[in-house]
């Protein structure tokens, strides 16, 4: 499968406890970006990746968000102290961004829910 | 900042309708224009994009052309089938380089 995959697609957890995601993009890609999605809304931007350099990092990131991608091909999106808002689906995407038009491609995403 | 902005929904037609989801943006300099689908249980999918002003995106019946002096990217199907029900979003890449969807529009489209 040469698709952008992510893990878990699920995650239950309990306020307060610290939980991460991983996305891998494709092979080639050197653009990742990481989307929260809440129900009847659209993708909301969260941060983005060129290679391993963090280029930009929405005010909605709070400093319990962190987000990595350390060798430039798999990103881990850690959420610490979890609150009952932070409940969502969280997109990753990947794109070969050489050209500004280039398609970016989604995983199937992680639904988090807090209790 | 970049924007998009989708017409309200839900929008509920009958098969073969006419299908026409308004869709407006603000930018600068001259961003990309994308339509994204999502089905039922799915992931987000490019359906079409336009990279220039008066560019027509297509594919499976739907088009969009881009429209500079109106800011403009609006999708339409001539004749819609039960399987096109899903969610719409309008989205663009701006000049740095970050991709802004709207809020998305869904779509249902009776037998």
């Amino acid at each position: 499968d040469t698709g952008v995959s992510q893990d878990p697609r699920h995650k239950i957890t309990k306020r307060g406890q610290n939980v991460t995601f991983r996305c891998d993009p494709i092979s080639e890609h050197n653009r990742l970006y990481w989307y929260r999605q809440t129900l009847g809304q659209g993708p909301e931007f969260l941060t983005y990746f060129q290679n391993e350099a963090q280029l930009e990092k929405s005010r909605l990131l709070s400093d319990r968000f962190s987000a990595e991608r350390p060798k430039g091909s798999f990103s881990t999106l850690e959420i610490q102290r979890t609150e009952q808002g932070d409940s969502a689906m969280y997109l990753c995407a990947s794109s070969l961004a050489n050209q500004m038009n280039t398609e970016a491609f989604f995983g199937q995403g992680t639904r988090l829910t807090v209790v | 900042g970049d924007s998009v902005t989708q017409m309200e929904g839900p929008v509920t037609l009958s098969e073969e309708a006419f299908l026409t989801i308004n869709c407006t943006y603000t930018a600068t300099g001259y961003p990309s224009l994308f339509w994204y689908v999502q089905y039922p249980g799915e992931g987000l999918q490019l359906l079409l994009k336009a990279t220039k002003a008066d560019d027509k995106g297509s594919n499976k019946g739907f088009e969009a052309t881009y429209r500079k002096e109106t800011t403009s990217f609006h999708l339409e199907k001539g004749s819609v089938q039960v399987s096109d029900s899903a969610v719409y979003f309008c989205a663009l890449v701006g000049a740095n380089s970050k991709l802004t969807f709207g809020k998305g529009i869904t779509l249902s489209v009776r037998p």
